[in-house]
């Protein structure tokens, strides 16, 4: 069975400081990859993607992830958050069958502090 | 602006009321999706549907009915509503599994 784990619920961190929100999965076929922002009161956005070709991929807002097959990991970068980046951070992987429907992880609260 | 739409925004309902939540995408995609969200739990599937006039169940279905209206439109309905369902609901829509979904804004509904 396939199924996406983000250990860690809440992460705080001061502004400006690095940060890596983890995530784990499992899955017995092709792995696509993706990692959804959720701003409070809004809808998930999608912050980026890994389908194939070059581990690492990069968001429009210095965001990054690195796929890494042999540790099944995706775990989400930043080498300086700001108080923005305040939101919650979904790790998503789609399921095998042809509903193209997303299995999410429990979420993680990145939480950036003055 | 392309993009999901969700009507309302906010309900409250008493036990045993019924309400239909209301789903509308201008994307032109085949695939639209219910989830909801609860804390600690992500998002789970209530239910989908591939295309116009075919729908399935998801992961949690019970207490809930579905219509694929037409291409654009995918309601979901409580019939009875249980103050377990009390939930943000989010509908989506996909253009294909390595296309991203695209969300609503949710439906933050409280029953008590």
């Amino acid at each position: 069975a396939q199924s996406v784990t983000q250990l860690d619920s809440q992460v705080p961190v001061f502004e400006e400081a690095p940060v890596e929100l983890r995530c784990n999965y499992s899955s017995s076929v092709s792995v696509y990859l993706f990692w959804y922002v959720q701003y409070p009161n809004q809808g998930l956005q999608l912050l980026l993607k890994y389908l194939s070709g070059s581990t690492l991929v990069e968001s429009i807002n210095g965001f990054e992830a690195e796929f890494n097959k042999s540790q099944t990991s995706f775990h989400l970068r930043k080498p300086s958050v700001h108080i923005s980046d305040t939101a919650e951070y979904f790790c998503a992987l789609p399921g095998m069958d042809s509903s193209y429907k997303l299995i999410f992880g429990s979420g993680t609260r990145l939480l950036v502090r003055p | 602006n392309a993009g999901v739409t969700q009507t309302p925004k906010f309900q409250v309902l008493k036990t045993g009321q019924s309400m239909t939540l209301q789903c509308a995408q201008d994307m032109n995609h085949n695939s639209m999706y219910w989830y909801r969200q609860d804390p600690g739990m992500g998002l789970r599937l209530i239910y989908y549907s591939a295309s116009e006039g075919t729908t399935d169940k998801g992961e949690v279905p019970n207490g809930y009915n579905v219509s694929r209206l037409n291409k654009r439109e995918f309601s979901l309905r409580l019939e009875s509503a249980a103050p377990s369902q009390t939930s943000v609901y989010f509908c989506a829509t996909t253009g294909g599994v390595h296309q991203p979904q695209h969300f609503g804004d949710g439906t933050r509904l409280s029953i008590l």
